[in-house]
């Protein structure tokens, strides 16, 4: 059974920086791309970044690229997100979802941990 | 920039039928944005329905399924149910590695 397991969210200031984490287990972790999912409070699902299974490309959304880096330890089986110059508006549960190949360098989550809440306060 | 667009919400009463659908501001979608289809419940994760357009995810019941109407990708509910009440997500492939999730409709059944 695949599992996902993210940790690492909090309260954190303008400006700051957190890095968020993604225990996977149930699946052969390094063939499978990752992505990161967030979801604004009472809002809908937005794409933020994925990263292939080899972690040599990686992929972003305009809304976070050159402040949030995508990586993963495969030995560790681990997923990373480390976010920095924070903004108010990127409050939100921050999901990791295993994502399947669709061809090329397309990919769609398919299995979805339970989230973790970063709240950057106005 | 184009927005991928999903109607805001949508009403069908037990045991109906309804198409819910994903498009787009500018552009028609096809097979190749690779539409995939989640359903949501308060406080939970989403759960994946349909992805590759119309190919149902392990264990979703055959009521759901996915096509191309038109010029936008569609989730179809026949005979709904009460607990299909939910959020439903579509999210396209946009090319170069770039994924883009739908507004979400959110589905009431009554």
């Amino acid at each position: 059974e695949v599992q996902l397991v993210e940790s690492g969210g909090g309260l954190v200031q303008p400006g700051g920086s957190l890095r968020l984490s993604c225990a996977a287990s149930g699946f052969t972790f390094s063939y499978s791309a990752m992505t990161w999912v967030r979801q604004a409070p009472g809002k809908g699902l937005e794409w933020v970044s994925t990263i292939s299974g080899s972690g040599v490309s990686t992929y972003y959304a305009d809304s976070v690229k050159g402040r949030f880096t995508i990586s993963r330890d495969n030995s560790k089986k681990t997923l990373f997100l480390q976010m920095s110059s924070l903004r108010v508006e990127d409050t939100a549960l921050y999901y990791c979802a295993r994502s399947s190949s669709c061809g090329g360098d397309c990919y769609r989550p398919d299995s979805w941990g339970q989230g973790t809440l970063v709240t950057v306060p106005s | 920039q184009t927005v991928v667009t999903q109607e805001p919400s949508f009403s069908v009463s037990p045991g109906g039928t309804v198409t819910l659908t994903c498009g787009l501001t500018s552009g028609t979608v096809s097979t190749n944005y690779y539409p995939s289809w989640y359903q949501q419940t308060p406080g939970h994760a989403p759960r994946t329905l349909i992805y590759n357009t119309n190919i149902r995810s392990s264990g979703v019941p055959d009521r759901f399924s996915g096509s191309i109407l038109g010029n936008k990708a569609a989730l179809t509910i026949t005979g709904a149910q009460a607990d299909d009440e939910a959020d439903y997500y579509c999210v396209l492939y946009m090319g170069s590695g770039i994924s883009a999730f739908g507004g979400g409709t959110k589905l009431t059944v009554l």
